[in-house]
């Protein structure tokens, strides 16, 4: 129940494309969810948030879609670029607690 | 965003050596520091939580005589790798919290190398 899932492993886009990228998740009592963004050799980066009272939120080029009855959450990266490349983890936070459950991460690429 | 410093980015200690990495918030003051351990190409995994003042909370199979954790003071804690072994190489990275269920910002991480 404290897993969450995520999926695909590795994905390939190419420049402009639109990758997504999902993560799913079984306890209920999580009500925050992050998306980070890892480089080879740094540590996490947070990207964009939301919580579950929300279906949507968009940043700049990054998306959070969230359906709360299915207990599922995707990152859209908008007109891809070769910058993007790098491995993605989304997260999950208990209520009432400050430790982050992190999925089992992404690897993007993204070729001229 | 608010910053976390690590040191060192990079260590290589002999097997048998212990080594210490320190993990700094530099403009705000974090009530609470995690470390976690990552290993090649996989997720980052919980060792454990560190309340300024206070005995930090270690995750499951986590030995906290090998793992010693302080967080001495609001801006600093730090992470001791003790006897190490070959087996210990990892990154690890720390995060800060500046208040309860606000944002976790991350260090750059530690790569540790024990030969």
């Amino acid at each position: 129940q404290q897993q969450v899932k995520q999926s695909p492993q590795s994905l390939i886009v190419q420049k402009g494309g639109i990758p997504i990228i999902n993560c799913a998740y079984e306890n209920t009592a999580f009500d925050y969810f992050p998306w980070y963004q890892q480089f080879p050799g740094k540590g996490p980066a947070l990207l964009i948030a939301i919580r579950p009272d929300v279906s949507e939120k968009k940043e700049g080029r990054f998306t959070i879609s969230f359906n709360k009855s299915a207990k599922q959450f995707s990152l859209h990266i908008m007109d891809s670029q070769p910058g993007d490349s790098a491995t993605y983890f989304c997260a999950a936070r208990r209520y009432n607690t400050d430790k982050l459950i992190f999925g089992t991460g992404t690897r993007l690429q993204v070729f001229p | 965003g608010a910053v976390v410093s690590q040191h060192p980015s990079r260590v290589i200690c002999k097997s048998g050596t212990s080594v210490k990495i320190e993990c700094r918030s530099l403009d705000f003051q974090a009530t609470t520091m995690f470390w976690y351990r990552q290993f090649p190409k996989k997720s980052l995994m919980l060792m454990a939580t560190s309340n300024e003042g206070s005995k930090a909370t270690y995750e499951q199979g986590v030995e906290k005589d090998k793992f010693l954790i302080n967080h001495a003071s609001l801006t600093l804690s730090t992470l001791t790798v003790t006897s190490a072994h070959p087996e210990d190489s990892s990154f690890y990275i720390c995060s800060a919290l500046f208040g309860a269920l606000t944002e976790a910002f991350f260090g750059q991480g530690t790569r540790l190398t024990v030969v």
